[in-house]
């Protein structure tokens, strides 16, 4: 069973640029969400996709947006980068909604100078 | 707002001892807690906890549930230097949408 795999593990960006973060789901599952780390902190979530389509978003602004492709992979695109970006990104994915536990994925360790 | 709260933030035990984490929350819509182990990168999953007063148990781990008080507790017994990491509490509410707390780190020396 392939568990949950992100890319690139690192990334380093300068303000104002873009980026795209990818994520593909463990075998089975539909669900992905997608959850910022900033050091020393619990990860904060962003947002979630369920069968390609969002299923609830976190306080996060607008020009952080997202994706599910067919496959249930996903992409999280993140516009206008700012130094408080810095983090790393997790993505989990979950057989479905409800009770059901989300699996993670290493990360995208994201630095913006 | 939706918080969940751990103490100690941190702790520092040698090999043998017996530690207690705790997780207390203050949520609406409460689906189900659950326990992540967090080494390096990815949190790796412990416990899911629905019902109260439930232990649930894996090897030397184990946690409980009292949805009236509001709080889990992670207990890991006979500790060992593999066990040093950061543990997360999160509440999972009815839409879906996962509230971690700030996290515990754990120390275990030799």
């Amino acid at each position: 069973e392939t568990g949950v795999t992100q890319s690139p593990t690192h990334l380093i960006k300068t303000r104002g640029q873009q980026v795209t973060l990818r994520c593909s789901s463990q075998s089975g599952h539909n669900t992905v969400s997608w959850y910022q780390q900033a050091l020393g902190q619990g990860p904060q979530f962003i947002f979630q996709y369920y069968r390609e389509e969002e299923n609830g978003r976190g306080n996060f602004p607008p020009r952080f947006s997202g994706l599910q492709f067919p496959n249930y992979s996903s992409e999280l695109n993140v516009n206008a980068l700012e130094l408080d970006d810095s983090a790393l990104y997790l993505c989990a994915s979950s057989a479905g909604l409800g009770v059901k536990p989300q699996h993670f994925g290493d990360g995208t360790r994201l630095s913006i100078l | 707002e939706d918080k969940v709260v751990q103490s100690p933030l941190s702790l520092v035990v040698h090999e043998g001892d017996t530690v207690t984490l705790n997780c207390s929350y203050e949520v609406t819509n409460f689906r189900s807690l659950l326990w992540y182990k967090q080494e390096k990168k990815a949190p790796t999953f412990l416990f899911m906890l629905t019902s109260s007063g439930i232990e649930k148990k894996s090897g030397r781990l184990s946690s409980i549930l009292d949805k009236k008080e509001l709080f889990s507790i992670l207990n890991i017994t006979a500790t060992q230097t593999g066990d040093s990491a950061i543990y997360l509490c999160a509440v999972l509410l009815n839409t879906d949408k996962l509230i971690f707390g700030t996290g515990t780190r754990l120390q275990v020396f030799p």
